[in-house]
């Protein structure tokens, strides 16, 4: 059965703090990992991670893969409140439509 | 920017009744889901759907779920008759294609059975 683990669950830190967010999994079939933002509603997406070792940015965000250690890091450096969230990894599965599974997500509050 | 449009954003609905819950998807997107979150718990998948058929459906889309593109834009999740435990947030989402593109999700319906 695929697995999803994201660490740590929850995490309070301060405006200006880096912050690295962890997702382990165990997936047949391995197509590609997203990661989304949660805010109050919609989950958004960040990035979409394929290949091992090769990062991806955007702007203070950047994401990196191990497809031999079966995970990805989610890094946030200067943190705004802004960045406030649950961040939540997700894999497509299954044939055809690739249904997403999701891990349960890290909770990250930013304090000013 | 293309979004995924869901309404109506809160629903409240005796147990018992039907509901629908609308969708209109990104319009060349070709690929359909349906997704649902219980507060304080996972985003699970619901069901897929493409070429107006379903694709694949969880063990949770059971007899009392149906979807439904009624037209060339709309996409809507009926679930009969409601029971508590249909108290979610309810996404839906749509791809452009499967192969490695990114879904996205609408703004979600929070559904409330009373």
């Amino acid at each position: 059965e695929d697995k999803v683990v994201q660490s740590p669950l929850s995490l309070v830190v301060h405006e200006g703090d880096t912050v690295t967010l962890n997702c382990s999994y165990e997936v047949t079939n391995f197509r590609s990992l997203l990661w989304y933002k949660q805010e109050k509603k919609a989950p958004t997406f960040l990035f979409m991670l394929t290949s091992s070792g090769i990062e991806k940015k955007s702007g203070r965000l950047s994401s990196i893969l191990d497809k031999k250690e079966l995970f990805s890091i989610l890094n946030i450096t200067a943190t705004q409140t802004g960045d406030s969230a649950i961040y939540l990894c997700a894999f497509p599965t299954g044939s055809g439509t690739y249904k997403y599974i999701f891990g349960t997500g890290t909770r990250l509050k930013v304090l000013a | 920017e293309p979004e995924v449009t869901q309404t109506p954003s809160h629903q409240v609905t005796q147990m018992g009744q039907e509901v629908i819950l609308r969708c209109v998807p990104i319009s060349n997107h070709l690929y359909f889901y349906w997704y649902r979150q219980i507060l304080g718990q996972k985003v699970e998948f619901l069901v897929s759907f493409y070429n107006n058929e379903i694709s694949e459906k969880s063990e949770i889309f059971d007899d009392q779920f149906s979807v439904e593109r009624p037209d060339g834009s709309n996409f809507t999740l009926k679930i009969r008759s409601t029971k508590l435990e249909d108290s979610a947030m309810y996404f839906c989402a749509s791809t452009e294609h499967t192969a490695n593109t990114e879904a996205f999700f609408g703004q979600g319906t929070r559904l409330t059975v009373v």
